[in-house]
């Protein structure tokens, strides 16, 4: 079993719709990261999150650490989110490693 | 600031030679991390430097990897001899601080390796 798990794995929305992506962990940690790669495959860092929500633009990204568990939230979605979705948890054994998830890849039609 | 510069963008090579991977890093970032994409493993780290000094190299996979930063503004990541296996996307990163300490990774352009 993996130690990063995301669902789903691949999601299609239309534009306009609100989109959760979900990330699930087991180790303990002691931050958690939301990576965007584009299609050309240029990696953004989103967020970091050690406790509670943060929000950036259409973006929300919320943490629950006792139930080690994350979501990624896109609200009005629109084709250019279109793009894989990466959750990562640093290590609990060197907090300078990050444990990666497989990724999300999120398609938005017009 | 230009980013994280890695470079070349794209290598292709054939089994046995030499692969130098290069990247500059944001200057004023005293964090520097090498990973290795692939459609099998996803993401991982390969080796991280701070200030200069590899911290965390068990990410390496063999001897033929090798990784040196000289100064703040550079750092190399050599395979030798290089291995079909070896094909995969290699991104240099960049922070400010320690990961730890609530910082975000910046992330070059990739280099799309293949070894034939």
């Amino acid at each position: 079993k993996n130690e990063v798990e995301q669902s789903p794995q691949n999601l299609t929305a239309q534009e306009g719709e609100f989109i959760t992506i979900n990330c699930s962990y087991s180790v303990g940690i002691s931050a958690l990261h939301w990576l965007q790669q584009h299609p050309g495959g240029g990696i953004v860092s989103l967020f970091m999150l050690s406790s509670g929500k943060k929000k950036h633009g259409r973006l929300i990204a919320t943490i629950n650490i006792q139930e080690k568990h994350s979501s990624l939230h896109i609200t009005a979605s629109h084709p250019r989110d279109s793009a894989v979705y990466i959750c990562a948890v640093t290590s609990p054994y060197n907090t300078d490693k990050l444990i990666f998830g497989t990724g999300t890849r999120l398609q938005v039609f017009p | 600031d230009a980013g994280v510069i890695q470079s070349p963008r794209h290598e292709v090579t054939e089994m046995g030679q030499e692969v130098t991977l290069r990247c500059k890093p944001i200057s004023g970032h005293n964090s520097l991390f090498w990973y290795r994409q692939t459609m099998m493993r996803g993401l991982e780290l390969l080796i991280y430097f701070n200030n200069n000094v590899p911290i965390d190299d068990s990410g390496m996979p063999e001897d033929r990897f090798s990784a040196k930063m000289p100064n703040a503004s550079f750092s190399t990541l050599k395979i030798q001899p290089s291995e079909p296996r070896d094909s995969a996307v290699y991104f240099c990163a960049s922070s400010s601080q320690r990961l730890a300490t609530n910082e975000k990774l910046f992330f070059g352009s990739g280099t799309q390796l293949s070894v034939l």
